[in-house]
């Protein structure tokens, strides 16, 4: 079966500090991986989509960045954290195709001071 | 992908089914209804979805009006793990993208 993974379970950084959060799926190949970010009592927001290795979409315009150097790897950085970066993240993935639910990991709460 | 419309809350007695609404008169032909829900503190997870006709898994039932302006989300039998804010999501097959909305949140009590 396929499981996806997410770590740190959460975070506390200074504000300017980098950051790197990992997401890995097992258990099936080429799937499509989402990045997303929950602010507190607010929906979900997409930031990062990819349908390949090194393939990555931005939906909306900000400090981080995302990069996928494996198959079943997705990774989101920042240079520097703002205050504003604090928040659930939540990585997912898919099978190809249409018609396809996504998964989601457990999640990162990232706060940041 | 069309906008839906959920009431914010429901409250639901332990053992009897929870019927779960979801407007989406804008609905386009090619997007399918998904349900998430999310456990405080945890990430989404997936339910069921369907296009046209009702479907059934080992979680829920979903019925979906002949004309799919709206949709039903039907746990038979919940229970207090039920708990949780249910989203109902209208995603147009040509795109793998979601995006939630408030949802509803289901108080499931002894």
């Amino acid at each position: 079966s396929q499981t996806i993974h997410q770590w740190p379970a959460t975070l506390v950084q200074p504000v300017g500090s980098p950051l790197s959060l990992e997401c890995t799926v097992e258990g099936t190949s080429n799937p499509n991986l989402y990045w997303y970010r929950q602010a507190a009592g607010r929906g979900l927001q997409l930031l990062f989509y990819s349908v390949g290795i090194g393939q990555i979409s931005s939906e909306v315009p900000q400090n981080l960045s995302a990069s996928r150097p494996q198959d079943r790897q997705f990774i989101l950085s920042s240079k520097k954290l703002l205050l504003s970066d604090s928040g659930f993240y939540l990585c997912a993935w898919a099978s190809m195709g249409n018609d396809q639910p996504q998964h989601f990991g457990d999640g990162t709460r990232l706060s940041i001071l | 992908d069309a906008k839906t419309t959920q009431p914010p809350s429901m409250d639901c007695a332990e053992g009897r089914a929870a019927n779960l609404p979801c407007n989406h008169s804008t609905i386009s032909g090619n997007e399918y209804v998904y349900w998430y829900r999310q456990i405080h503190s945890q990430g989404p997870q997936y339910i069921i979805h369907g296009l046209k006709n009702n479907e059934t898994n080992e979680m829920a039932s979903l019925i979906i009006t002949e004309d799919r302006k709206s949709s039903t989300l039907i746990l038979p039998h919940a229970t207090l793990r039920d708990t949780a804010v249910y989203y109902c999501i209208a995603v147009n097959s040509g795109y793998s993208t979601l995006t939630f909305g408030k949802g509803t949140m289901l108080l499931v009590s002894p």
